[in-house]
């Protein structure tokens, strides 16, 4: 099975600061990768798509990037509505796996 | 609009079985997969498998091989998942999510509200 590995685990960051999380593959998805938010109590909310593609709604500060088994998602300055968990997700096998998550906090 | 509704909160002893229901709305129903996904407390997402509607076929998440059912009624546009031989590991969150997207490019578009699964003695 594909393994998706984040970084960091967790991060304190500060409201305007530009924030990158990362998403290693154990191999090649090509650019079959999504990224989530999820805020407590409530279902993920997809916001990327194919690495790099912005859902409609998605504020632009939000951007995807990478192919192939690294992929960034970078927000470029922080908002209050951001701190959340972020988590990647691979498309490409049948098993759909996801990252362990990456706590974005104050 | 798309909605997906699920069942309620249910506790359960070890060594029994819980079903899940997950009913859709505001689409065609046996136009795209479900897919059922867990969140243990304080832990992150685990995709445990998914089924098409339109023939109820499901594929499912190796680790929940032989424990885990999932099948449609397209009388209702619900979708159930049944885990069975619960443990205590097995408390958890549990979401369906609708398949999106084009052109080969595939993503969790809509999500049901989760269902609480305790499992406890």
């Amino acid at each position: 099975d594909i393994q998706m590995t984040q970084s960091p685990s967790s991060l304190s960051v500060s409201v305007g600061d530009r924030v990158t999380i990362t998403c290693r593959a154990s191999q090649s998805i090509n650019t079959y990768l999504n990224w989530y938010q999820q805020k407590p109590g409530k279902a993920p909310k997809p916001l990327i798509f194919a690495a790099s593609g912005l859902l409609s709604g998605v504020p632009s500060r939000f951007s995807g990037s990478g192919s192939g088994t690294d992929f960034t998602l970078t927000i470029s300055s922080l908002q209050p509505e951001d701190f959340a968990t972020y988590y990647c997700q691979e498309s490409y096998s049948t098993q759909w796996t996801f990252g362990q998550g990456t706590k974005v906090e104050i | 609009q798309v909605q997906l509704v699920q069942s309620g909160a249910e506790v359960k002893k070890p060594g029994t079985s819980v079903k899940v229901s997950c009913k859709a709305s505001g689409y065609t129903f046996t136009s795209s997969y479900m897919h059922w996904v867990r969140q243990a407390p304080g832990q992150g997402l685990e995709w445990m498998g998914m089924i098409d509607p339109s023939d109820d076929s499901a594929s499912y998440a190796h680790k929940f091989q032989g424990r885990v059912t999932m099948t449609r009624d397209t009388s209702t546009n619900t979708v159930y998942m049944e885990l069975g031989s619960l443990r205590s590991e097995d408390t958890a969150v549990y979401y369906c999510a609708r398949i999106g997207g084009q052109m080969d490019t595939y993503y969790f578009d809509y999500w049901g509200q989760g269902t609480l699964v305790t499992v406890s003695s």
